[in-house]
């Protein structure tokens, strides 16, 4: 199975900064990965899909890059309403696997 | 607009069973792959099982094989989870997710809670 590393587990930011959040895969993924955000008590929500295509609707100030087994979700200027739980998953092969979470908190 | 509404949680004993359901509407189900992911209290997303549009191929976390069946009736639009020898950490909020690669859309989530 192929395990997903997030790092960090948590970060305190402002409004207004920008925000990276790694994602490192146990082997090789190509671009088959995807980033969601999760608020309290609500369902996650599909944030980038194929590391880098931002699902409709989403704003711009998402980005997602990388390839392989290191993937990175920036947050280019952290808005009130970014603050959430984000996660990774990688779509390459089944199992599908998640990471453990980024918590991104106001600071 | 898509929905994805779950159904079946509860309470059950240790060793029990359960079977969720989840209706779809709003896409065109019986063309879609679709999975079951759950989220204990407190913790992370697990990815539990997928099904192919089809029902052809099915895939399950090493957790939950030989326990834990996925189905569907495209009939009706809906998607299945039947859940024997359940265990104390089994208890989780369970998603209903549409889906192959990435997952588009989620459904709101049943509670699952095992407890004697």
């Amino acid at each position: 199975d192929i395990q997903m590393t997030q790092s960090p587990s948590s970060v305190s930011a402002s409004v207004g900064d920008r925000v990276t959040i790694t994602c490192r895969a146990s082997q090789g993924i190509s671009s088959w990965l995807a980033w969601y955000q999760q608020k309290p008590g609500k369902a996650p929500k599909l944030l980038i899909y194929a590391a880098s295509s931002l699902q409709s609707g989403v704003p711009s100030r998402f980005s997602g890059s990388g390839s392989g087994t290191d993937f990175t979700l920036t947050i280019s200027s952290l808005q009130p309403e970014d603050f959430a739980t984000y996660y990774c998953q990688q779509a390459n092969s089944f199992p599908r696997t998640f990471g453990g979470g980024t918590k991104v908190e106001i600071k | 607009q898509v929905q994805l509404v779950e159904s079946g949680g509860g309470v059950v004993q240790p060793g029990g069973s359960l079977r969720l359901s989840c209706v779809a509407s709003g896409f065109t189900f019986s063309s879609s792959g679709m999975h079951w992911v759950r989220q204990a209290p407190g913790k992370g997303l697990e990815w539990v099982t997928f099904i192919h549009y089809d029902g052809s191929d099915k895939y399950y976390a090493d957790s939950v094989k030989g326990r834990f069946t996925i189905s569907r009736d495209n009939s009706k639009n809906t998607l299945y989870l039947q859940m024997n020898s359940l265990r104390a950490e089994d208890t989780a909020v369970y998603y209903c997710a549409k889906g192959y690669n990435n997952i588009d859309y989620w459904g709101q989530g049943t509670l699952v809670a095992v407890s004697s």
